[in-house]
């Protein structure tokens, strides 16, 4: 099975920040990648799929981009209520895996 | 409204069965592929089982192939999930999830195995 790796696991950055996260595939799915957002007790919110086309609703300071094996998720500006675990799914075939996620926090 | 409700979680015993169902509304249900999707306390997300739009094709995660079994009615626009043999680590809040480019998800329904 493909597996997905998050990095890093947890990160701290200041409002305004630009803040990078990265998703890698064991092997290569293409563009079949998505992120999702997940605040603390609520459920998961799709951002991202096809590896770089934004959900409707999204802000623009979100962003991915990658294909292939490597993928990245992009905050242009962070905000407060951007803090959430952010996690990246792989969707071209079944496991239909999720990364371990990656914590984000305000500095 | 374009919404998905999960129901039929609760306390089930180890080695005990549980079925949970999920509700479509909103949407033309019978068009999608739909996943579950569970979340144990303070872990991850974890890709249960899919099937697809006319249940020609269903899939299931190692750590449940053989005790669950996912299912849909397009009549009713609703999917299941029967799961069997349940086991502690089982524990989880359990998402129903419609196509990932799609994006949409209930609120989950949570499952706690313990005796």
């Amino acid at each position: 099975d493909i597996q997905m790796t998050q990095s890093p696991s947890s990160l701290s950055a200041s409002v305004g920040d630009r803040v990078t996260i990265t998703c890698r595939a064991s092997q290569g799915i293409s563009n079949y990648l998505a992120w999702y957002q997940q605040k603390p007790g609520k459920v998961p919110k799709l951002l991202i799929y096809a590896a770089s086309t934004l959900q409707s609703g999204v802000p623009s300071r979100f962003s991915g981009s990658g294909s292939g094996t490597d993928f990245t998720l992009t905050i242009s500006s962070l905000q407060p209520e951007d803090v959430a675990t952010y996690y990246c799914q792989k969707y071209n075939s079944v496991p239909y895996s999720f990364g371990q996620g990656t914590k984000l926090e305000i500095k | 409204e374009v919404q998905l409700v999960e129901s039929g979680g609760g306390l089930v015993k180890p080695g005990g069965s549980l079925r949970l169902s999920c509700a479509a509304s909103g949407f033309t249900f019978s068009s999608y592929s739909m996943n579950w999707v569970r979340q144990a306390p303070g872990k991850g997300l974890e890709w249960v089982s899919s099937i697809s739009s006319s249940s020609s094709y269903i899939y299931y995660a190692d750590s449940v192939k053989g005790r669950f079994t996912i299912s849909r009615d397009n009549a009713k626009n609703s999917l299941y999930l029967q799961m069997n043999s349940l086991r502690a680590e089982d524990t989880a809040v359990y998402y129903c999830a419609s196509h990932v480019a799609q994006g949409l998800w209930g609120r989950g329904t949570l499952v706690t195995v313990s005796s």
